[in-house]
Formats: C-alpha cells, sequence, structure tokens
C-alpha cells in the first residue's frame, strides 16, 4: 500500500502570510491527489482534487500543485477562518490512504 | 441537496458488534460508490472501506480487514458498516462519504455529519 506523508504536521503563521504544505506519496499517484479542510468540530471539506484543480466555492487564495509522488497545498494569504488541519488523500487505487494532516493556527 | 445521515453509534464493549447506518438522499445513490472513513477522538482521518455502487466489490484497509464489513441496500438508499469483535482502538467518529461522479477513483465531495463509537468494559 501506498503510504502518504506530510509535513509539517503543525505550523503558526500570521494573517496574510503564505502558506505552503508538503505531501508526499511513497510511490506515484499521478494527479490522485485532493486536498481537505478541516475545522475545528466540523466535518472534512473538499478544497482540491487533480492535485491543483479548484473545487466549487474555494477561495481562490487555496491552490495546489504536483504530479507523481510530491505536492504542495499553499494557502496565498492566510486568513483567520482558514484556521483548520488539512489533509491530502490519494485516490487512484484503493487504499484511499490520507495523510497524517497538518494543523494550521494563527500566530 | 446531497445528505448523508449516518446512525447506530454509542457505547459497545470490546469484542461486542454493532451496525452503522448511512441514510442517502439527494443524489442517484445506486450509482455511487460509498465510503467509511473513521477518525479516532483527536487523531486524523483514517480510510476504512468502499463499495461499488451495486455492492459487487469491496475493498478495506488492512486494519479492520476481516472485522468490519461494508454493505449497501440501493432499494432503501443505505449504507451499513457491520462492526465485528470491536477494539478500543475502533473508537472514533465514522463518517460515510461519496463522489460526485459515479466513478471509483474520485475524491469526496461530500460527507455525512458522522456518528460516534465508544468501545469501553
Amino acid at each position: 500500500d501506498i503510504q502518504m506523508t506530510q509535513s509539517p504536521s503543525s505550523l503558526s503563521a500570521s494573517v496574510g502570510d503564505r502558506v505552503t504544505i508538503t505531501c508526499r506519496a511513497r510511490q506515484g499517484i499521478n494527479n490522485y491527489l485532493a486536498w481537505y479542510q478541516q475545522k475545528p468540530g466540523k466535518v472534512p471539506n473538499l478544497l482540491i482534487y487533480a492535485a491543483s484543480t479548484l473545487q466549487s466555492g474555494v477561495p481562490s487564495r487555496f491552490s495546489g500543485s504536483g504530479s507523481g509522488t510530491d505536492f504542495t497545498l499553499t494557502i496565498s494569504s492566510l486568513q483567520p477562518e482558514d484556521v483548520a488541519t488539512y489533509y491530502c488523500q490519494k485516490y487512484n487505487s484503493a487504499p484511499f490512504t490520507f495523510g497524517p494532516g497538518t494543523k494550521v493556527d494563527i500566530k | 441537496q446531497v445528505q448523508l445521515v449516518e446512525s447506530g453509534g454509542g457505547v459497545v464493549q470490546p469484542g461486542r458488534s454493532l451496525r452503522l447506518s448511512c441514510a442517502a438522499s439527494g443524489f442517484t445513490f445506486s450509482r455511487s460508490p460509498m465510503h467509511w472513513v473513521r477518525q479516532a477522538p483527536g487523531k486524523g482521518l483514517e480510510w476504512v472501506a468502499v463499495i461499488s455502487y451495486d455492492g459487487s466489490n469491496k475493498y478495506y484497509a488492512d486494519s479492520v480487514k476481516d472485522r468490519l464489513s461494508i454493505s449497501r441496500d440501493n432499494s432503501k438508499n443505505t449504507l451499513y458498516l457491520q462492526m465485528n469483535s470491536l477494539r478500543a482502538e475502533d473508537a472514533a467518529v465514522y463518517y460515510c462519504a461519496t463522489t460526485y461522479s459515479s466513478g471509483w477513483y474520485y475524491p469526496f465531495d461530500y460527507w455525512g455529519q458522522g456518528t460516534l463509537v465508544s468501545v469501553s468494559s
């Protein structure tokens, strides 16, 4: 099974900062990579799919890139409402493994 | 709009069984693959199982294989998760989830609110 890793595990940044989260697959998954945002006490919400396609309704400050084994999620200007844990997920084949998550908060 | 409503969670003793349900509406359930995802308290998301639109194909995470069983009843628009020989490490919020597309390899557009399973003697 393909394992997913994320870094960092947590970060603290100021409002307006550019934030980058990395996700790595142990084997190539083409672009079958999704990013989810889970705010405290809430259900996960799909942000990005196919590595770089923004889900409808997601603010344009979120962007994704990468292909193969290395992927990034970028928040171009961190906002207070972005406080959440972010998970990557592979969906090229079962098991549909999630990364361990990156917790983002405001400094 | 798409609605997924889980039920059946509760407190159960180790070694006992529990069946979770997920009632679906607002989309063509019989054409959609369905997933279970769980989240232990304070932990990350763990994908559990998937079932194809017609129930003919199923796949499980290694951690639950042989103890948890996914099934569906398309006549009732309902997804199930039969949980046997429950362990402390099965304690989690269990979410059902599905995709906008009818295909297998798509991200999870829709999630239920989850149902909490606690395993304790």
